[in-house]
C-alpha cells in the first residue's frame, strides 16, 4: 500500500520569501501525486498534480512541484510567498489502477509573517 | 452554486445519537468518497463508492455506514455517535472517465459529539 510523509508539521516564512514544503511517498511504481491546499474553514483545493511526463509541474497561485523518482519526493515550491498563502497543505498519492483512491499526508501548516 | 455540497455544515450531537451527514454533487461524477480529518492525522478514508451499487470500506469504517441513494448523493451515518467521532468530515468526488484521479472536495461538516 502507498503512504505519504510530510515531515514538517508547521512552517513559518516571511512574506516575499521563498517556500518549499516537503513530501515523500512510498509506492512500488510511479504514482499519481497531488498537492492540495486547505484555507481556514474551507474544503481542499487542488494546487497541482503529476501523472507522467515532465517532472516539474506548474499549478495555480504560482506554485510548482518537482517529482524526483530517485528520492521518492514531490516537494512543493513557491518563489515568493504572499500573506494569503497561509493555509494547510496536503500531499497525496494515488496508486495506478487503485480506483481513484488517494492517500493523504498529515499536512503542513504554513504561517506567513508580514 | 458549489459543485459539491455538504449538509449540515456544523452539527453538535450527544453520545449515542444517530446522525446523518449528506453530500450532493452536480459534477456528474461517478465516484464519491467520505473522509474524516483530525488534527495531525490528515485525511483518512472512511468509505468510497464507485457507482450506486458499488460501495467499499476505507481504512476507518468502523462505527460508520453509508448510502448511495443516487449517483449524485452519498450519505454518511453514525449509528450511535461517540466523542472520538468528533472531527471534520469531507465528501469528495472523482470522474473515472477522465482517468485523472483528481478529487473534488466539499466544504466539510464539522461534527462535535458531546
Amino acid at each position: 500500500a502507498q503512504s505519504v510523509t510530510q515531515p514538517d508539521i508547521h512552517i513559518t516564512v516571511s512574506e516575499g520569501a521563498s517556500l518549499e514544503l516537503r513530501c515523500n511517498y512510498s509506492y512500488g511504481a510511479t504514482p499519481y501525486l497531488f498537492w492540495y491546499v486547505q484555507s481556514p474553514g474551507q474544503g481542499l483545493q487542488l494546487l497541482l498534480k503529476y501523472f507522467s511526463g515532465d517532472t516539474l509541474v506548474q499549478g495555480i497561485k504560482g506554485f510548482e512541484a518537482e517529482f524526483k523518482r530517485s528520492q521518492s519526493s514531490f516537494n512543493l515550491r513557491k518563489p515568493s510567498v504572499h500573506w494569503s498563502d497561509a493555509a494547510e497543505y496536503f500531499c497525496a498519492v494515488g496508486a495506478r489502477g487503485g480506483g481513484n483512491k488517494l492517500t493523504f499526508g498529515t499536512g503542513t501548516q504554513l504561517k506567513v509573517e508580514l | 452554486d458549489a459543485d459539491v455540497t455538504q449538509t449540515p455544515r456544523n452539527r453538535i450531537t450527544k453520545t449515542g445519537k444517530r446522525i446523518m451527514l449528506e453530500c450532493s454533487q452536480t459534477k456528474g461524477h461517478d465516484r464519491m468518497y467520505w473522509y474524516r480529518q483530525d488534527p495531525g492525522l490528515g485525511l483518512r478514508l472512511i468509505y468510497y463508492s464507485f457507482d450506486v451499487k458499488d460501495i467499499n470500506k476505507g481504512e476507518i469504517s468502523d462505527g460508520y455506514s453509508v448510502s448511495r441513494q443516487a449517483q449524485a448523493k452519498f450519505s454518511l451515518s453514525l449509528e450511535s455517535a461517540i466523542p472520538n467521532q468528533t472531527a471534520l468530515y469531507f465528501c469528495a468526488t472523482s470522474d473515472s472517465q477522465t482517468g485523472s484521479y483528481e478529487q473534488y472536495f466539499g466544504p466539510g461538516t464539522r461534527l462535535t459529539v458531546t
